[in-house]
């Protein structure tokens, strides 16, 4: 059974990077035929795709544009876990942060969220 | 693809009928597998999104058969046939045709 659990910070002050891990059991990262997506949900703005990452013959990424410019994904194939980085954070960043499996294209497994708060 | 759910909220007593839409601007449909790629979620307060079915109509597995999916290209439903209390919740439709997906504002299904 694949079991996606979320980890990192509640609150984040502005302007700093926002930090989540999600590690994975019951699959590998390196799963050629799965991608690692991060999606968050807001009141304002509904659930909203961040991005990808997957591995084929080497790890590769896909990113919402809007976010492209703050948003790095790093696998770590050691510990089967994909961490989020969102660089310069703002209050409209605050958001229940998700990390979800993707195979055979549908988003079948979810982690259990995390509830970032962007605030001085 | 923006995907737009109608109604936004829906009140349908114990044992009756709901129906929620979901249409694309554009459509989702793979040709080369003849495949939709459009999920529908339910989500209950504090919990992450379920999926309910994929590809448009396939239920995944461990949902009740009360629950079902149908369309194609750009207009889809959601049909819960006798709604049980357990099934008020936002409902959520989403697209992984091409990246960026997206999801529908969501439908608040209620008890009448």
């Amino acid at each position: 059974q694949v079991h996606l659990q979320q980890s990192g910070p509640g609150l984040v002050k502005p302007s700093q990077t926002l930090s989540l891990t999600c590690a994975i059991s019951g699959d590998s990262i390196s799963n050629n035929l799965v991608a690692w997506n991060w999606i968050r949900q807001s009141p304002s703005r509904g659930l909203e795709w961040l991005g990808r990452t997957y591995y084929t013959s080497k790890w590769n990424n896909d990113y919402a544009e809007s976010f492209k410019s703050r948003i790095t994904y790093n696998p770590d194939t050691s510990k089967n876990q994909v961490s989020l980085q969102l660089d310069s954070v703002t209050p409209e960043d605050t958001a229940v942060y998700y990390c979800a499996r993707q195979f055979d294209s549908y988003f079948g497994y979810w982690g259990q969220g995390t509830l970032v708060t962007v605030s001085s | 693809i923006v995907m737009t759910q109608s109604p936004d909220s829906l009140a349908v007593s114990l044992g009756e009928r709901a129906t929620i839409n979901c249409k694309s601007s554009q459509s989702v449909l793979v040709s080369s597998s003849n495949k939709n790629s459009l999920t529908w979620f339910q989500q209950k307060p504090g919990q992450p999104p379920k999926v309910l079915i994929y590809w448009a109509s396939t239920r995944e597995s461990g949902v009740p058969d009360r629950f079902s999916g149908s369309g194609s290209a750009t207009d889809f439903t959601l049909t819960i046939s006798s709604l049980q209390a357990e099934d008020v919740a936002v409902y959520y439709c989403q697209q992984y045709y091409s990246s960026p997906y997206t999801f529908g504002q969501g439908t608040r299904l209620e008890i009448k």
